[in-house]
């Protein structure tokens, strides 16, 4: 029952760097989303994706990139870093438009 | 902008108490709400979604109501546990086509003592 995996679990990243959140899940959710949290705020998307192949950008899409190209996977690409982007980042999914959504364990990241 | 509020921050209660959560949303057109509880340190886990032509929803000692024209859900925890120490957290969906964003409260820490 592996859900939403996210990998790396933390990371630490030079300001200017780049690098790949990966998310993957087994549940065949066509819905796909990815949040940032910070501390005493509520979460925040990012960007979300409605079936592989589509994507659009959430309400804090600045600094983010994404792709979809399988059903499965649904990677979050940071590109020059920078110290706003210190966050928590959780991946999400759900079977249905708005339906009950299933979060990954979060990519601890920060920029220094 | 659909805005969600959860009073109060942090909560401690005695163990074997029943208690009352608390969230509050601006726009009255939701679609669902969602009951999660975040560990520390961990994802975020669904407990109970609550669609908005239902008023209610039970899991276990869980019990989450919804009032559309108030603007108010309410999550209740019968006989708690230290168990059920966590932040709870809700989230509003909107209303129409594209609205695929959840607007989540900053949570209520719930602390049980033994």
């Amino acid at each position: 029952n592996a859900g939403v995996t996210q990998t790396p679990k933390f990371r630490i990243l030079k300001i200017g760097q780049s690098m790949t959140l990966q998310c993957a899940q087994d549940m065949n959710h066509n819905y796909m989303y990815w949040y940032r949290q910070d501390p005493g705020m509520g979460l925040k998307l990012i960007y979300y994706s409605v079936g592989a192949g589509i994507t659009d950008k959430g309400e804090v899409p600045n600094g983010y990139n994404v792709s979809r190209s399988t059903t499965e996977d649904f990677p979050l690409r940071l590109e020059l870093a920078a110290p706003s982007q210190t966050s928590v980042y959780f991946c999400a999914s759900s079977y249905s438009d708005r339906g009950q959504a299933f979060f990954g364990q979060g990519t601890r990241l920060t920029v220094v | 902008k659909q805005e969600v509020t959860q009073i109060p921050a942090a909560l401690s209660v005695p163990e074997g108490e029943n208690l009352v959560l608390n969230c509050s949303f601006t726009d009255s057109a939701i679609y669902n709400l969602q009951w999660f509880r975040q560990d520390p340190g961990k994802g975020l886990t669904s407990l109970l979604l609550i669609q908005s032509s239902q008023r209610e929803q039970t899991s276990g000692r869980l019990n989450a109501s919804l009032d559309k024209s108030s603007g108010r859900s309410t999550l209740y925890i019968a006989a708690s546990q230290p168990g059920d120490s966590a932040t709870y957290l809700c989230a509003g969906s909107l209303s129409g086509a594209g609205s695929y964003q959840l607007t989540f409260g900053k949570g209520t820490k719930l602390s049980v003592i033994p």
